[in-house]
């Protein structure tokens, strides 16, 4: 079963601009993290936000955490093509010692 | 640092044939899990390793899935007979059990086809 839900399913935008992903879950969580993926490849680690965080930055992602809503965002500034990928979010859910549920992910385009 | 190794990276076999992927992980990594994913979905938990003990294989079909890791580094996914609804990605990973803990590092998959 899957408990992450990206929003957008697929996203496509003009290289420079913004793009912002969300994810919502249905369980409390120990921490969230995004993984990016590219075509045929494996999943690479974005960022881990932890429940007791509301947001973290690293270079140009920014990812916030609402666990009231149980929703958590991905924003991604000044695009570039090669940012072009699906994105995962997967919840680390309280009591599962790192368990990771992945959801079905968004296809972000970044149209150079 | 090398990251997670897997082969092969492709296969492709008829319905009924057995098949076996390898998992090397990152050196250290006391955890190896593996991943099922779907054409379009995110991946699934099969099974996860601490050291050589099988600590989650809830997910795991085991009247045709089997898997090892002996001496606790290298592992090993079995499908036998393959069956057409196991064609997908299967994803190894690692997770350092220092640091921050809770990063898992993906090697490339093995994308298996079944005809």
């Amino acid at each position: 079963s899957q408990q992450g839900e990206e929003d957008p399913q697929a996203l496509s935008i003009q290289e420079g601009e913004n793009a912002t992903m969300n994810c919502s879950y249905k369980t409390s969580i120990n921490n969230l993290q995004w993984y990016r993926q590219n075509s045929g490849r494996g999943l690479v680690h974005l960022i881990l936000i932890r429940s007791n965080e509301r947001e973290k930055h690293s270079g140009r992602l920014r990812v916030t955490l609402d666990t009231s809503k149980k929703s958590s965002s991905l924003l991604i500034t000044a695009s570039r093509a090669a940012d072009t990928a699906s994105y995962f979010c997967a919840t680390d859910a309280a009591g599962a010692n790192s368990k990771l549920t992945f959801g079905k992910g968004i296809t972000l385009s970044v149209r150079p | 640092e090398a990251g997670v190794v897997q082969s092969p990276r492709y296969k492709i076999i008829e319905k009924k044939q057995p098949v076996a992927f390898w998992c090397n992980p990152i050196s250290g990594h006391n955890t190896l899990y593996w991943y099922r994913q779907n054409l379009g979905q995110g991946p699934e938990l099969l099974i996860r390793y601490e050291n050589e003990e099988a600590v989650d294989d809830s997910q795991l079909p085991k009247d045709r899935f089997s898997a090892e890791r002996l001496k606790g580094v290298d592992s090993t996914l079995k499908i036998q007979p393959a069956e057409l609804g196991d064609s997908a990605v299967y994803l190894c990973a690692s997770r350092d059990p220092g640091g921050a803990g809770e990063t898992q590092y993906f090697g490339p998959g093995t994308r298996l086809l079944v005809l």
